[in-house]
């Protein structure tokens, strides 16, 4: 597989679940990125990852925990979820986080509801 | 202000028209500026890297306007494939990219 891939593309789950989104990237990169996209709000960046260390952190609530095993891999684990919490959530991967105009690959997304 | 800012449209041209999107941003201290391209449902993918002489890619001609703080996508002799959004981006002066909320084009036959 190439470029970045997401799994699972589609989640619905209650109030109370624990789940989980994974992001992998096939493209040799070093950052990669979660982003929450809600309707007719723009993409809001959570986390950055740089060479597996978090880099950024942007004012996200701690119902959403990130984790970076390796530089290749991304994770999202979700606990006790808001209905507000629903959206497409996005996952990216760049060169580096510093360097400038630094291109974003973007995965295609899990489309996320909470019941 | 907002920190990016984009006409949401939409806009609703006829295939081989030109039209023109703008973007403004609030952080002069910005240095790198893209514009993204989001079909519905999909991942945004990168269109063109904005620089400060301007480019150009096909039909598609970016400008970089740092004193009045906009950048600018021309599109020219529209395709019905053209239909998307397009996402303009800059980077918040410490490298986190910030996102406007998108301009809708559509293209019409």
């Amino acid at each position: 597989e190439t470029g970045v891939t997401q799994t699972p593309r589609h989640l619905v789950m209650g109030m109370t679940n624990k789940k989980s989104l994974k992001c992998e990237q096939h493209l040799g990169h070093n950052a990669m990125y979660w982003y929450k996209q809600s309707a007719k709000k723009p993409l809001e960046l959570m986390f950055v990852y740089n060479f597996k260390e978090q880099t950024e952190n942007n004012s996200v609530p701690s119902r959403f925990s990130p984790e970076c095993p390796n530089s290749s891999h991304l994770f999202l684990h979700l606990h006790t979820l808001q209905p507000e919490d629903s959206a497409l959530y996005l996952c990216a991967s760049s060169h580096d986080w510093v360097s400038s105009y630094n291109e974003q690959f973007f995965g295609p997304g899990t489309r996320l509801t909470v019941l | 202000r907002k920190e990016v800012e984009q006409d949401p449209g939409p806009f609703n041209v006829p295939e081989g028209a030109t039209v023109a999107f703008n973007c403004t941003y609030s952080n002069s201290a910005s240095q790198s500026f893209f514009w993204y391209r989001q079909d519905c449902r999909k991942e945004p993918k990168l269109l063109m890297s904005v620089y400060s002489s301007g480019n150009e890619d096909g039909r598609f001609t970016a400008q970089l306007n740092r004193a009045s703080q906009y950048i600018s996508l021309l599109i020219r002799d529209s395709k019905l494939s053209d239909s998307a959004t397009y996402l303009c981006v800059v980077d918040s002066g410490t490298y986190k990219y910030i996102f406007g909320t998108g301009t809708r084009l559509k293209v019409l036959a």
